[in-house]
């Protein structure tokens, strides 16, 4: 079954603006990770965020993490064309690092 | 280059047929994994393996089966292929302990006619 949700489903900003995407998941969980997909590609690990952490940065991107809602988001700030891709989040339970993915955000950034 | 390799990229068979899909990574990892996306791109895992030891078995026909030679290896089987096995299917990898990513395959589309 499918553990995260993810919202809106679709995003589309100029070059510049921030783009903000929402997760949010129903068991606990391990950790967090949000994956980039471009179209026709493989997945690319972006983020992890462990499941005792609140915020986590890499470069552009800004991970939030409530574990009492059950919820992440994923900030990317100053948007450029090549973010144009598909973001999964993806949540790890178990003892064995199983990974459920939601159903991904489209986003497209136009110049 | 360190990577996830699967061949091939393209497999395009007939409904009946079997065919075998392969996987090597050589970052060291221990656990491997197959993961199935549809046309709606949603993921849903298969399979996994750490050190050549089947650990998570989804709800997948028994039609599918996954044999791991060697820790770098995961391939996959899928014998009397239906329309409904047409998707991508993605290999990937990672350390034994949780808290690191994932590395994943490019992928291979899978057209069943």
């Amino acid at each position: 079954s499918q553990q995260g949700e993810e919202d809106p489903q679709a995003l589309s900003i100029q070059e510049g603006e921030n783009a903000t995407m929402n997760c949010s998941y129903k068991t606990s969980i391990n950790n967090l990770q949000w994956y980039r997909q471009n179209s026709g590609r493989g997945l690319v690990h972006l983020i992890l965020i462990r499941s005792n952490e609140r915020e986590k940065h890499s470069g552009r991107l800004r991970v939030t993490l409530d574990t009492s809602k059950k919820s992440s988001s994923l900030l990317i700030t100053a948007s450029r064309a090549a973010d144009t891709a598909s973001y999964f989040c993806a949540t790890e339970e178990g003892s064995w690092g199983k990974l459920q993915f939601g159903a991904g955000t489209q986003v497209v950034v136009t110049p | 280059d360190t990577a996830v390799s699967q061949t091939p990229k393209y497999l395009v068979t007939q409904m009946g047929n079997d065919k075998s899909i392969k996987c090597e990574q050589n970052l060291g990892h221990d656990t491997m994994y197959w993961y199935k996306q549809d046309s709606k791109k949603f993921l849903k895992i298969m399979f996994s393996y750490n050190n050549k030891e089947l650990i998570i078995n989804e709800t997948v026909p028994n039609r599918f089966s996954p044999k791991s030679p060697d820790k770098a290896h995961l391939n996959l089987h899928i014998n009397s292929l239906e329309l409904g096995d047409s998707a991508v299917y993605f290999c990937a990898s990672s350390r034994q302990q949780g808290n690191y990513g994932y590395t994943f395959g490019s992928g291979t589309r899978l057209t069943v006619v």
